[in-house]
C-alpha cells in the first residue's frame, strides 16, 4: 500500500543552524511533492511545491530537494529561527492519484 | 482576503447526536477536500470533491459520515450518529486542479469536535 514518511520525532536545533526534514514515501510514483506549515491550532500552509523534473527548488530560507529515484524529499530551513518552530507536512500527487494524501508531519523546534 | 471558511470552530456534542460541519471554498476553486486530524492519526482524507462531483470519499466511515457539495460555495460533513472516537479537529480545504496537478491548497481553521 501506499505510504509516505516522515520523522515521526521532534526535530531540535539552534538558531541559525540548517534544519532538514525528510519525506520517504512508498509505492507512489509522484509527478510533484508539495510542503506545508502547521503552527498548532491552525490550519496548515502552503509552502512550496516541487516537480519531479525540477530536483531542487528555493524559496527565501527554504530549499526543497526531489530525488524519484531514492524516492524521497528533503526540506531544508537555512539561518533557522524560533519563528520557524511548526511541524512540516509533505503530501505527494500527480495525475494518477488525484487526492493529496499528508504524511504525518514532523515537529520542528528551533531554540534561541 | 481570500480565504476558506469554516463552521462551526467548535462543537461539544453528546454521543449519538447529528452533528454536522459546513465549509465555504474560495471562490474560482474547483476542487475541496476534508481532512480530519488528531494526535494519533495525523491529517487522514475524508473525502474529496472535483467541481462538486464526489471523487473519492474512501477514507470515511460510510455507515455515519455523508458530505457533499449541495453548491459551489457550501461543502458539508455530516456525522450521523457520532461517537467519542470521531472527536478531532476537522479541516476543510480548497484548491485548483488543472493539468494533471492539484496545486497549492488553502485550509479553513478547522472544525474541534468533542463527542462526550
Amino acid at each position: 500500500s501506499q505510504k509516505i514518511e516522515q520523522n515521526s520525532e521532534a526535530l531540535n536545533i539552534q538558531e541559525g543552524k540548517t534544519a532538514t526534514l525528510t519525506c520517504n514515501y512508498t509505492n507512489y510514483s509522484p509527478a510533484y511533492l508539495q510542503w506545508y506549515r502547521q503552527d498548532p491550532g491552525r490550519g496548515p500552509v502552503f509552502l512550496l511545491l516541487i516537480r519531479e523534473n525540477e530536483k531542487e527548488k528555493r524559496k527565501e530560507r527554504l530549499k526543497v530537494t526531489f530525488d524519484t529515484t531514492l524516492k524521497q524529499s528533503l526540506f531544508h530551513i537555512t539561518a533557522s529561527q524560533p519563528a520557524d518552530s511548526a511541524t512540516y507536512l509533505c503530501a505527494p500527487g500527480g495525475p494518477g492519484f488525484q487526492k493529496l494524501v499528508f504524511g504525518t508531519g514532523t515537529r520542528l523546534l528551533v531554540s534561541p | 482576503d481570500a480565504r476558506v471558511t469554516q463552521t462551526p470552530r467548535h462543537k461539544v456534542t453528546e454521543m449519538g447526536q447529528e452533528v454536522t460541519m459546513r465549509c465555504q471554498p474560495i471562490l474560482g476553486h474547483n476542487t475541496v477536500f476534508w481532512y480530519r486530524q488528531t494526535m494519533m492519526q495525523g491529517l487522514e482524507l475524508l473525502a474529496y470533491f472535483r467541481n462538486r462531483a464526489p471523487l473519492d470519499d474512501s477514507g470515511m466511515p460510510k455507515d455515519r459520515f455523508s458530505a457533499e457539495m449541495p453548491d459551489a460555495t457550501l461543502a458539508t460533513l455530516k456525522i450521523q450518529p457520532s461517537e467519542p472516537r470521531d472527536s478531532a479537529v476537522y479541516f476543510c480545504a480548497s484548491g485548483l486542479r488543472a493539468g494533471g496537478v492539484t496545486g497549492e491548497l488553502f485550509f479553513g481553521e478547522g472544525s474541534r469536535l468533542t463527542v462526550l
